[in-house]
């Protein structure tokens, strides 16, 4: 199975900050990955698939990149509906694969 | 808007079976394909299965092989997973999320426990 790894775990922000969270995979998943937004009590949101196209309606401070096994997902200037929870996940193989996920909290 | 709504969620004892449904309303539930997921604190979120469209490929994931079923009724607009043999480690909140675009359902809360 291939095994997602996102970093840090927890980031410590505030308002207007630029934001990089970083997804690893074990190997090779060209540019097959998805990345998610989560607040509590809700389920996940769909922002970016094939690494860096963002889905309709994600407002343009939220970019994807990377190809290959290193992946970022950048906010910039973070907004207070920013703060939750984001995962990353692959598809190009099945099974697929979540990273454990990256808490942007307030600072 | 589409909207994918989780049903059959509860509390079931060790050993035991619960069947899942989720309802698609969107208009094009037969073209695409579905996954079930959950999400525990233990375990954070975790892939369990896929149906292909005409539901003639399907994957597990090992965790689950051979104790879940993930089925589908188009003329239903209708994604199922039979779960059997439920141990502690499949408590969680189980989502039905669809492939294109990528939705999840609000999510049933499944509890396995004597």
């Amino acid at each position: 199975d291939i095994q997602m790894t996102q970093s840090p775990s927890i980031l410590s922000a505030s308002v207007g900050d630029r934001v990089t969270v970083t997804c690893r995979a074990s190997q090779n998943i060209n540019n097959q990955l998805v990345w998610f937004q989560q607040k509590p009590g809700k389920a996940p949101k769909f922002l970016i698939h094939r690494a860096s196209s963002l889905w309709s309606g994600v407002p343009s401070r939220f970019s994807g990149g990377g190809y290959g096994t290193e992946f970022t997902l950048t906010i910039t200037s973070l907004q207070p509906e920013d703060f939750a929870t984001y995962y990353c996940q692959q598809y190009n193989n099945y099974p697929r694969t979540f990273g454990q996920g990256t808490k942007v909290e307030i600072k | 808007e589409v909207q994918l709504v989780e049903s059959g969620g509860g509390l079931i004892q060790p050993g035991g079976s619960l069947r899942l449904s989720c309802v698609d309303s969107g208009f094009t539930f037969n073209s695409d394909g579905m996954n079930w997921a959950r999400q525990s604190s233990e375990k954070g979120l975790e892939w369990l299965a896929y149906i292909s469209s005409s539901g003639t490929t399907i994957y597990y994931a090992d965790s689950v092989k051979g104790r879940f079923t993930i089925s589908r009724d188009n003329a239903r607009n209708s994604l199922y997973l039979q779960m059997d043999s439920l141990r502690g480690e499949d408590s969680a909140l189980y989502y039905c999320v669809r492939d294109w675009p990528v939705i999840w359902g609000q999510g049933t809360l499944v509890t396995v426990s004597s």
